[in-house]
């Protein structure tokens, strides 16, 4: 089935410790999204890649990067994760974000736990 | 500015009908309203997605007044598992994709 895998679902970094988090595709889309979404909060979108073009959005922080080597994969770089930064990271894609009426396929999060 | 307002949490008895409605006063003309349904610790799922007037797909409907200044999704006769998070979304493309707080429907037997 085609779809949107994340790895790892669960994730343990510390303080400070660099971490990536990998997310990958079959749907063949162009739009690549990373969310944050903390206890009982609503998703918050970090940035999104429509192919290689990267859009940050404005309250994202530096310590946030993300890389899309490919059409398939898509990455998120946590520098130097601190406490605040623990939560559920949702990745997700859409066909064309050029289309108005474009719905977005969630992968199923990777929980991460900074100690 | 919030974008969306939903009630922040719902009760129903199983087999009824639900209806959430979501507030968004400044909907832009080229903004679309998409539902989604999330379970814990699963990311969020397409329900419905509209412009104006009445959508209806196997799973829901959405009634979208004239003014388009808030959107009703209904839930025939809903049983235990549609017990979830349902977010409003209004949007356009991927221009200013703030997911509202979202409604808690809980489903009790």
């Amino acid at each position: 089935d085609a779809m949107v895998i994340q790895n790892p679902r669960y994730q343990v970094t510390q303080f400070g410790k660099p971490v990536t988090l990998s997310c990958s595709q079959t749907l063949n889309h162009n739009v690549m999204y990373w969310y944050q979404q903390k206890s009982s909060q609503a998703p918050k979108l970090l940035f999104h890649y429509y192919d290689k073009d990267f859009n940050n959005e404005a309250d994202t922080p530096d310590n946030f990067q993300s890389r899309r080597p490919n059409t398939s994969f898509c990455f998120l770089d946590i520098r130097s994760p601190g406490l605040g930064d623990a939560a559920m990271y949702l990745c997700a894609t859409s066909r064309d974000v050029a289309r108005r009426a474009d719905t977005q396929y969630f992968g199923p999060g990777t929980r991460l736990t900074v100690l | 500015l919030a974008k969306t307002t939903q009630p922040i949490s719902m009760d129903s008895y199983e087999g009824q009908e639900v209806n959430i409605t979501c507030s968004h006063n400044n909907i832009a003309t080229n903004d679309y309203i998409t539902w989604y349904q999330q379970f814990p610790s699963q990311g969020p799922r397409f329900i419905i997605q509209g412009y104006k007037t009445k959508v209806t797909n196997e799973v829901a409907s959405l009634f979208i007044p004239a003014d388009r200044k808030s959107s009703t999704l209904s839930l025939p006769r809903v049983s235990l598992s549609d017990t979830a998070v349902y977010y409003c979304l209004v949007a356009a493309g991927a221009n200013n994709l703030f997911f509202g707080t979202g409604t808690r429907l809980t489903v009790i037997p």
